[in-house]
């Protein structure tokens, strides 16, 4: 079964960049489509981005300048970097696989972005 | 962009009772998404395609709708039903969730 894990800090600093990985199991990211969300607190939830089967991106363009999503083929592992956070980047970030709409998603991580 | 209103904000039902809450799309998308969300769990993916029940969704589920018009129905309430539900357009990006409707049991 496929399974996802995010990972990465907890708390980051306004300014600095937040960096998280999705570790992927059960399944090839050289497959299909793997997706980044977010959840805030209250409970909006935003898409972020994804990146593709054969590396293509595609950003929600209220992130376009903040946002890169990368992966790395051999660990079957793909990365989010947004970079000058503020306090409004506090969320639950969640990976997720993208097959034409999210099916398996990561159980997520919460990022507090404070000083 | 697509925003998606749904309705109602908040609810109570009472087991056994009929539940229909509803998503709509501010343009015509080609079909609806819902995903249940139950505490710090992740969303779980319940109807694809505006009315295909997803592997191991109970058949009380069901989604409908075409347009900008969409609706999710539980035909009969359960405890384990209460939770907050998401309709989610993937037609254009960037993808929209709605604000979502919290379910409570009465």
């Amino acid at each position: 079964e496929v399974q996802l894990q995010e990972s990465g800090p907890g708390l980051v600093k306004p300014s600095q960049s937040l960096s998280l990985t999705c570790s992927v199991t059960g399944y090839s990211i050289t497959s299909n489509y793997w997706g980044w969300i977010r959840k805030f607190p209250g409970n909006k939830m935003e898409w972020m981005g994804y990146i593709s089967y054969s590396g293509s991106t595609s950003y929600n363009p209220s992130l376009k300048s903040r946002i890169s999503i990368t992966r790395d083929t051999s660990k079957n592992q793909f990365f989010l970097q947004l970079n000058s956070v503020t306090t409004e980047d506090t969320a639950t970030y969640y990976c997720a696989r993208y097959l034409g709409y999210f099916d398996f998603w990561g159980p997520g991580t919460m990022v507090t972005v404070s000083s | 962009e697509i925003v998606l209103t749904q309705s109602p904000t908040t609810m109570a039902a009472s087991p056994g009772e009929k539940v229909t809450l509803t998503c709509l799309a501010s343009s015509s998308v080609n079909y609806m998404y819902w995903y249940q969300q139950k505490s710090s769990a992740s969303p779980k993916l319940l109807i694809y395609y505006t009315s295909i029940l997803a592997s191991g969704v109970p058949d009380r589920f069901s989604g409908s709708g075409s347009g900008t018009s969409y609706s999710l129905t539980i035909s009969s309430m359960e405890a384990e039903d209460a939770a907050i539900y998401y309709c989610l357009q993937l037609t254009s990006t960037p993808y929209t969730f709605g604000a979502g409707t919290k379910l409570e049991l009465k």
